[in-house]
């Protein structure tokens, strides 16, 4: 069975910023682009962005552009979520997911991680 | 970037009764290769979201039958055929034929 592990959740003050990990379990890692979307309070669903966990290539939602990168560690089985420039609406959970080409979806998500900006 | 609207926002149900939530794309979700990149997750309370429905009307895999997915190059349903106590949650379309892949609002379901 395939699992997705993320890190615990941080707070962080308005400026900083925060790195969140994604260990994959129980599929070939290399094979599955890693997406990351997020969950603000009161908010819909939001697509930050995506890595071909096999050639490292990132595609990032404009709106984050410049702020985020996404990266892997192949040898360890995990992807990361970095985001700079922390402010108070970057509140939120924060997922990673697997994408299934072949269902063009996302079959599994890992727990969940909170992120709190305050100052 | 592709609106998802989604109706209602929010659903009450009686348990065993159907349900249905419409899920309406700004352009059309049908890719060249004839299959309509849109997908139906729950979020359970206090859960991560879960894939219902891939490609506009596939269940994925564990899901029971009762859900549903259909529609057209921008109208798209999900509906539950019969209501179970376990079904409450928040319901999200998205789409992902284009970057940036958008979700619907969400429609949160709850039992009377």
């Amino acid at each position: 069975q395939v699992h997705l592990v993320q890190s615990g959740a941080e707070t962080r003050k308005p400026g900083a910023s925060v790195k969140v990990s994604c260990k994959v379990s129980g599929n070939n890692f290399s094979k599955y682009p890693i997406y990351w979307v997020r969950l603000g309070p009161g908010q819909r669903l939001e697509w930050m962005g995506w890595i071909n966990v096999g050639n490292g290539f990132t595609k990032y939602s404009q709106k984050f552009q410049g702020r985020v990168i996404i990266s892997r560690d192949t040898f360890a089985s995990t992807a990361y979520l970095e985001l700079s420039s922390l402010r108070s609406e970057d509140t939120a959970v924060y997922y990673c997911a697997r994408y299934y080409g072949d269902h063009e979806a996302l079959d599994f998500w890992g727990q969940g991680t909170m992120i709190t900006v305050s100052s | 970037d592709i609106e998802m609207t989604q109706s209602p926002l929010s659903l009450s149900v009686t348990p065993g009764e159907p349900a249905s939530i419409s899920c309406r794309s700004s352009q059309s979700l049908l890719h060249s290769n004839g299959y309509k990149y849109l997908g139906w997750y729950l979020q359970k309370p206090g859960q991560s979201p879960q894939l219902l429905i891939y490609l506009g009307s596939n269940r994925a895999s564990g899901v029971p039958d009762r859900f549903s997915g259909s529609g057209s190059g921008t109208d798209f349903t999900l509906k539950i055929s019969r209501v179970e106590a376990e079904d409450v949650g928040l319901y999200y379309c998205m789409q992902t034929l284009q970057i940036p892949q958008t979700f619907g609002q969400g429609t949160k379901v709850e039992i009377k």
